[in-house]
């Protein structure tokens, strides 16, 4: 079975730009999980998405969104990219959610100069 | 909020010898308590987890052990290999899937020959 992938792998972007990432999650995974992870701050939880509808959602201005398709697959947009958005973007996906194990893809690592 | 604090943030052990790793939770509503071991370059992975109405739970050479009275829970590495050397996430979800899982803020385990 394919794990989760996620594309692209590294981005370069500027102040003031915007982003879409792309998650495609396990087959048969119907949650997806967005986290952005820096050295500072560990895995901060970005927003959960079940069955194309948000379920969760972190601690992060509205500049961050998300979206997730009939296919599972999910995209993460940030819009107005600011320096702190520099981070490595993790997705997970999960059959059914946070009881259950969590398959982390590679991660897309922005940089915004 | 809820909240997850992990310590050490570093730990630095003689191969062969054993680490602790230690968190804490703050909603007592949490019931499920999965540690993840991510490696340079990748996403993390689920190691072992443990839910509330287990005291301990071993896997080989991996050991976790909570208190959920305390509201804590550790991860015991015995015989420490090199390969055991990567950052160690512990994190607790509450009681369904649609809950939020909230993670620590890592440890980096080096194992010194």
């Amino acid at each position: 079975k394919a794990g989760v992938t996620q594309t692209p792998r590294y981005l370069i972007k500027t102040r003031g730009q915007q982003v879409t990432l792309s998650c495609s999650p396990i087959s048969g995974h119907r949650s997806v999980s967005w986290y952005q992870q820096t050295p500072g701050q560990g895995l901060q939880f970005l927003f959960e998405y079940f069955s194309e509808t948000q379920r969760n959602k972190g601690n992060f201005p509205g500049r961050f969104s998300g979206r997730q398709f009939s296919n599972s697959r999910s995209e993460m947009n940030v819009s107005t990219l600011e320096l702190g958005d520099s981070a490595l973007y993790l997705c997970a996906s999960s059959s059914a959610g946070s009881q259950e194990t969590q398959y982390f893809g590679p991660g897309t690592r922005l940089l915004v100069l | 909020g809820e909240n997850v604090e992990q310590h050490p943030s570093t730990l630095s052990v003689q191969e062969g010898d054993s680490a602790v790793i230690k968190c804490t939770y703050s909603d007592s509503a949490s019931n499920y308590f999965p540690w993840y071991k991510q490696e340079l370059g990748k996403g993390p992975q689920l190691i072992i987890d443990i839910r509330s109405n287990v005291g301990e739970k071993k896997d080989q050479r991996i050991a976790v052990t909570l208190n959920k009275t305390a509201k804590h829970f550790s991860l015991h590495i015995t015989e420490t290999q090199p390969e055991d050397s990567a950052v160690y996430f512990c994190a607790a979800s509450g009681y369904s899937s649609a809950s939020k899982i909230i993670f620590g803020s890592g440890t980096r385990l080096s194992i010194r020959p």
